[in-house]
């Protein structure tokens, strides 16, 4: 099957900081990756849309200046945490799509 | 708006018992649906997925059948094992193609030796 790294797994960082997240399309290209934050017991609550070449659609709710999304090529997609904050600790998950959605491992944020 | 009800957890069951785990959803045109699983500390894996009426979906034991006259996906396994401690998600996306999935909330369930 399709496989969606994400990177890096695990990351800690102090608050006000800045924070990059990785996702990959390894094996396949996608037009379409989508991110996911997921609180503890919670189900997976969709961020934005990420079009390559395009700026991404965010969902209702969240703060696009806050969260950066970048897909500059068809197998990359970036989120970035600006000026983190403790309440944005969480598990962040991204998808890539090729007619079914593959998602990647997560990344677990903690900021301190 | 599409929407998707999982049945409540968790769900604890002993080794080898019958599992079925009840999803249903309301959507406007024909969706897909997926059952995904999410292992401690991992992001989710695509389980099974039907795209049509009446198609049954498959794998590792598991299967789900695309019920349209009740707007019903359940999740089963005849005979479950500790491996298969996880969190289960019912999806499903209303256009064909990778478009938005919406979620159910998720059933934990937790196999006992």
């Amino acid at each position: 099957g399709a496989v969606v790294s994400q990177h890096p797994s695990r990351v800690i960082c102090k608050s006000g900081t800045s924070v990059k997240i990785e996702c990959r399309s390894l094996d396949f290209q996608a037009t379409t990756m989508f991110w996911y934050r997921q609180f503890p017991k919670q189900s997976l609550m969709l961020m934005a849309t990420s079009n390559e070449g395009s700026k991404a659609t965010y969902e209702q709710g969240v703060e696009k200046d806050k969260f950066l999304i970048n897909h500059a090529s068809l197998t990359l997609s970036t989120l970035t945490v600006t000026s983190a904050h403790p309440e944005d600790s969480s598990f962040y998950i991204c998808s890539a799509s090729s007619q079914t959605q593959y998602f990647g491992p997560g990344t677990r944020l903690l900021v301190l | 708006g599409d929407s998707v009800t999982q049945m409540e957890g968790p769900v604890t069951l002993s080794e080898e018992a019958f599992l079925t785990i009840n999803c249903t959803y309301t959507a406007t045109g024909y969706p897909s649906l997926f059952w995904y699983v999410q292992y401690p500390g991992e992001g989710l894996q695509l389980l099974l997925k039907a795209t049509k009426a009446d198609d049954k979906g498959s794998n590792k034991g598991f299967e789900a059948t695309y019920r349209k006259e009740t707007t019903s996906f359940h999740l089963e396994k005849g005979s479950v094992q500790v491996s298969d401690s996880a969190v289960y998600f019912c999806a499903l996306n209303s256009r064909q193609g990778a478009q938005k999935l919406v979620f159910g909330q998720g059933t934990r369930l937790t196999i006992n030796p």
